[in-house]
């Protein structure tokens, strides 16, 4: 079955240009995460989804971030006025909801590489 | 709050030699534990986990065990392989407080015939 994907896998940006980026979660998942991972680090919180909810927006570093996901499935990554600051990867993953005190498996997309100049 | 601790590399080993990547964790709750599996060129992907104190997670000659009283879930493998190279990450899930996994920076692993 297919996994999670993200478009476009890179994108070359210059300071001050608007961005959208695009994951498309496994299919029936409900939750859906965006991450951040800058180079050389682990991935980092920004955004959680179930279904068209944000019920977390706590890790978006700026109000430049915003992400959506208007009809529980697709999901979008914005970022207005790109800065230096943002390059990186940018990780989407989804997974089904926690069932009981445990903690669902999250799934990850291949990411998409994200340079500001 | 929660956080993950992880050995830094780069580590190198020859192929058949034993692996240890150290991982501890600090959370609140009762959290799960993970590792992740980074390829070159991939994306994340899950090699093992762990949902409570003295479970052991295995995959692909990999081990973890969760250990609660030392706050560990080191990652060993006895022979690793060439195809073993990649960066892995340790991570963890604390449901009671968040639904975000936390990871650790990552360990790059070099296994040379």
């Amino acid at each position: 079955g297919a996994g999670v994907s993200q478009s476009p896998r890179y994108k070359v940006a210059k300071r001050g240009q608007d961005v959208a980026l695009r994951c498309d979660p496994i299919s029936g998942h409900v939750s859906l995460f965006w991450y951040q991972q800058a180079l050389g680090q682990g991935p980092e919180f920004l955004t959680y989804f179930q279904n068209e909810a944000q019920l977390d927006k706590s890790g978006l570093p700026s109000d430049r971030f915003f992400a959506e996901r208007p009809e529980g499935s697709v999901s979008t990554l914005k970022i207005q006025r790109t800065q230096q600051e943002d390059s990186a990867v940018y990780l989407c993953a989804s997974s089904l909801p926690r069932t009981g005190q445990f903690q669902e498996t999250q799934y990850f997309g291949p990411g998409t590489r994200l340079l500001v100049l | 709050g929660n956080s993950v601790t992880q050995m830094e590399g780069p580590v190198t080993l020859s192929e058949e030699a034993f692996l240890t990547i150290n991982c501890t964790y600090t959370a609140t709750g009762y959290p799960s534990l993970f590792w992740y599996v980074q390829y070159p060129g991939e994306g994340l992907q899950l090699l093992l986990k762990a949902t409570k104190a003295d479970d052991k997670g295995s995959n692909k000659g990999f081990e973890a065990t969760y250990r609660k009283e030392t706050t560990s879930f080191h990652l060993e493998k006895g022979s690793v392989q060439v195809s073993d190279s990649a960066v892995y990450f340790c991570a963890l899930s604390d449901p009671e407080t968040s639904n975000q996994f936390y990871f650790g920076t990552g360990t790059s692993l070099t296994v040379i015939p």
